[in-house]
């Protein structure tokens, strides 16, 4: 069974940091790009970054650009997302997603989220 | 704005049919990429409810089909059950992963 569990969200005040992480199981998961997508509060789904199964190509949304990194161990088959610089705008749901195959293939199986939030 | 355009809500009875579109323009759905649907229910994480336009996850019912032509997407959903009332969101490639804004579906 494929299963995805967030860890690392909470409160941080604008200009901090946190690092978001993404344990997989179930699943090969070297084979498989891999992505974080957002949700803030009462709004819709935002893709915001991703990563390749070798973990040679990244991608970002343009507003994360610069600001977060996003990395993958497949030795321990962990997913980070790190977060600097955060805004009150970064306050969101972080969902992580696994692609059935490359980065522009569907989002097949998502973790239950974690909430991030941005305030002083 | 999000890049690709579904309408805010749809609503319909048990039993009836119900479409959501969802509109593109030519460097993502009209550039050949696939349309993903997924299916939020209040609370919970995304599903995956179609992939590749028009193919069903194992295990999602085949009352629901989508569609693509041109520049836009449907998701068809037949029998409305209450369950089926969620939040519908629609997603392809433009440079990167773009998702719909979300069409809100209430079963009357």
């Amino acid at each position: 069974e494929v299963q995805m569990l967030e860890s690392g969200g909470g409160l941080v005040q604008p200009g901090g940091s946190l690092r978001l992480s993404c344990a997989a199981s179930g699943f090969t998961f070297s084979i498989y790009a891999m992505s974080w997508v957002r949700q803030a509060p009462g709004k819709g789904l935002e893709w915001v970054s991703g990563i390749s199964g070798g973990g040679s190509t990244t991608y970002y949304t343009d507003s994360v650009k610069g600001r977060f990194t996003i990395s993958r161990d497949n030795s321990k088959n962990t997913l980070h997302l790190q977060m600097n610089n955060l805004r009150a705008e970064d306050t969101a749901i972080y969902y992580c997603a696994k692609s059935s195959g490359g980065i522009a293939e569907a989002q097949d199986y998502w973790g239950q989220g974690t909430l991030v939030t941005v305030s002083s | 704005q999000s890049v690709l355009t579904q309408p805010p809500s749809v609503s319909g009875a048990p039993g009836q049919r119900v479409t959501i579109s969802c509109t593109g323009t030519s460097s993502n759905i009209g550039a050949g990429y696939d349309v993903q649907w997924y299916q939020q229910v209040p609370g919970t994480a995304p599903k995956l409810l179609i992939y590749g336009n028009s193919n069903r996850p194992s295990g999602v019912p085949d009352r629901f089909s989508g569609s693509k032509s041109g520049t836009s997407a449907s998701l068809a959903i037949t029998g409305l059950q209450t369950e089926d009332e969620a939040d519908y969101y629609c997603q392809s490639y433009d440079s990167s992963p773009v998702f719909g804004g979300g069409t809100k579906l209430t079963v009357l």
